[in-house]
């Protein structure tokens, strides 16, 4: 049982090249969620999908487009990277009721 | 808006010793709380949550709604706790987004 899969783990992009970064979850959840980690800044929401067919912005979403492809999957795009989006991606699921978030192992990403 | 507070960025102590990292929060109405756990360069696990009322991994954690206060304690620290604890709320209803705090980065030391 895999849990929540980000792939992929680490990429190095130049400013203005375009990435998605994905994520599954084989959990059966409802609720998905994007996250960026930034020392001393802890996690900070970007986007999040309450369930299929609906995605909301969260606290810092400019910069990014989110799509719920289906129950289990949730992607992130930037479509112009800049330096001031590298940073470790955190991809998270939870099913309804106020249950607790499960997280992925995180993408590494730095634009130069 | 709700918010999470935890006021230490870095917290030390020595194997043995007991520990507290600090959590205070804002909202208005009913919150839920968390604390999430992430080791080294590994992914952020849940630790506690307020309404199980129970101890993992020796901590625990209590919810005072007059201090709005989710204090993590645990008597006794061990090397392997070393790792970045976060506080996190959620304000329940249809899309339970968390609201994490900066975190608190704790080293036990031996």
């Amino acid at each position: 049982n895999a849990g929540v899969t980000q792939t992929p783990k680490f990429q190095v992009l130049k400013t203005g090249q375009s990435m998605t970064l994905q994520c599954a979850q084989d959990m059966n959840h409802n609720s998905m969620y994007w996250y960026r980690q930034d020392p001393g800044m802890g996690l900070r929401l970007i986007y999040y999908s309450a369930s299929e067919g609906t995605t909301d912005k969260g606290e810092v979403p400019n910069g990014y487009n989110v799509s719920r492809l289906n129950k289990r999957e949730f992607s992130l795009r930037l479509e112009s990277a800049a330096p001031s989006q590298t940073s470790v991606y955190f991809c998270a699921s939870s099913a309804p009721g106020g249950q607790p978030q499960h997280f992925g192992d995180g993408t590494r990403l730095s634009i130069l | 808006a709700q918010r999470v507070t935890q006021p230490e960025k870095l917290l030390s102590v020595f194997k043995g010793a007991p520990v507290e990292l600090k959590c205070n929060y804002s909202y208005s109405g009913s919150p839920e709380l968390f604390w999430y756990v992430q080791y080294s360069r590994q992914r952020l696990q849940l630790l506690l949550r307020h309404i199980s009322r129970e101890s993992i991994k020796g901590f625990t954690a209590d919810l005072n709604k007059g201090e709005t206060s989710f204090h993590l304690k645990k008597p006794f620290a061990q090397e392997e706790d070393s790792a970045m604890y976060y506080c996190a709320l959620t304000s329940g209803g249809s899309n339970y987004k968390l609201t994490f705090g900066k975190g608190t980065l704790l080293t036990v030391n031996p």
